[in-house]
């Protein structure tokens, strides 16, 4: 069975950092194109962060130089190290597995159940 | 920067009705990056439309997608009360603000 699964995620205070994980199973997480994607109380989605399978990485304007995206292929995991949080970072955190087709981006078509992240002192 | 205008923004309608959604992009965009997603409460989204029109694996064939260039809709042809959810497009990394159906 496709899925994914995210932890890591918690209370924390603003300024501080924390890890987020995305264990895949069911396919490779390297053959693929990766995101995050998060989703404050109440609001809509907002993209954060992609892996590309080749190697690239793409951050959203307002997480770029204090988020990191990265893989652990022999984990089959995807992560993000998040640094110098603020309250507005306080969402739900997804990771989704992007869908080509050629060059054709046909959506998100694989879901986490997300992980809680509360910025808060 | 493309910005995705979805309306209405909550949409309350019966079971058995036609609900028509839209999202207006603020230039024109490619039709094959165009995706649609559910979303109920308490839930991760899930990948309703890609490519404007195709359907994703799941759904009936009660839902479809439309459109081009700046202007796509999201069409529920005969309302369940199993549709009631928040719907976003999409366009390759930005979302629309979603809208909100309301099941009678």
């Amino acid at each position: 069975e496709v899925q994914l699964v995210e932890s890591g995620g918690g209370l924390i205070q603003p300024g501080g950092s924390l890890r987020l994980s995305c264990a895949a199973s069911g396919f490779t997480v390297s053959s693929n194109y990766m995101s995050w994607v998060r989703q404050a109380p109440g609001k809509g989605l907002e993209w954060v962060s992609v892996f590309y399978s080749g190697g690239s990485t793409y951050y959203a304007d307002s997480v770029k130089g204090r988020f990191t995206i990265s893989r652990d292929n022999s984990k089959n995991t995807l992560y993000l190290q998040m640094n110098s949080l603020r309250a507005e970072d306080t969402a739900v955190y997804y990771c989704a597995r992007d869908k080509y087709s050629g060059y054709d981006f046909y959506g998100m078509d694989v879901w986490g159940q997300g992980t809680t992240v509360t910025v808060s002192s | 920067e493309i910005v995705l205008t979805q309306s209405p923004g909550t949409l309350s309608l019966s079971p058995g009705e036609r609900a028509t959604l839209s999202c207006r992009a603020s230039q024109s965009v490619s039709s094959s990056y165009l995706a649609w997603y559910q979303q109920k409460p308490g839930q991760a989204p899930r990948l309703l439309i890609y490519g404007a029109s195709s359907r994703a694996t799941g759904f009936p064939d009660r839902f479809s997608g439309s459109g081009s260039g700046t202007d796509f809709s999201l069409t529920i042809s005969r309302l369940e009360p199993e549709d009631s959810a928040v719907y976003y497009c999409q366009q390759y990394r930005t979302f629309g603000q979603g809208t909100k159906v309301e099941i009678k």
